[in-house]
């Protein structure tokens, strides 16, 4: 049971272009959710997250939307560039309930020069 | 800060043999984390330690893999026999808590199984 889906394996954009990566979840427990970001022969690194009582959290480049209704965040990279070529990973979890994280199967994104 | 480390980087073992990980978590982490990742997958919690106590092993199988965090600080995981789709990325995770605080991942073991 999949509670936490990538449904794009992959993604390609030009540098400075907005790259946006999408996740679904259906578990409508969830209320904490997290983007981690992955480069080869390294663990996963905290990127953002957001709350569900929030809709959208922005840091710098990196801004997260929730949309509570149809379970779906998404990612937003603006500018993108080359260093941001990684994989990137969405979590959620139940705030209460020990911190585990529910990981989908990553987006790698690939932001050409 | 240091960040978690993990020993080995890499390991190759024939099935049924056992195979042993480290975890060093980042210093006044309480929460510790075991996670397991299949190519092409998302991590996999496998154990959550809250200081030297086990929180959630829901998802580890008992029969092979067992761990432990003595003086609730460094970690080792063991699978024992190993079994071919046991071959993964094994990730050691740490948190100053369990709630509210993201998780910090060390680079992982890459255990190949064959």
């Amino acid at each position: 049971d999949q509670q936490v889906k990538q449904n794009s394996p992959s993604l390609s954009v030009q540098e400075g272009r907005i790259s946006i990566l999408n996740c679904d979840y259906t578990n409508s427990m969830f209320d904490y959710f997290l983007w981690y970001k992955k480069y080869p022969a390294e663990g996963p690194t905290f990127l953002i997250s957001i709350s569900s009582i929030k809709d959208k959290n922005e840091d710098g480049r990196f801004t997260v939307f929730l949309n509570k209704s149809a379970k779906h965040l998404s990612l937003h990279i603006v500018p993108s560039q080359p260093g941001d070529s990684a994989v990137y990973f969405c979590a959620a979890k139940k705030e209460s309930n020990t911190g585990k994280l529910i990981f989908g199967q990553g987006t790698t994104l690939q932001v050409k020069p | 800060e240091a960040g978690v480390a993990q020993s080995p980087r890499y390991k190759i073992i024939e099935k049924r043999q056992s195979v042993a990980f480290w975890c060093n978590p980042i210093s006044g982490h309480a929460t510790l984390y075991w996670y397991q990742q299949i190519l092409g997958q998302g991590p996999k919690l496998l154990i959550q330690f809250q200081n030297n106590g086990v929180v959630d092993d829901s998802q580890l199988p008992k029969d092979r893999f067992s761990a432990e965090r003595l003086k609730g600080v460094d970690s080792t995981l063991k699978i024992q026999p190993a079994k071919l789709e046991d071959s993964a990325v094994y990730l050691c995770a740490s948190s100053l808590e369990a709630f509210g605080s993201p998780l910090h991942f060390g680079n992982g073991t890459r255990l190949t199984v064959t």
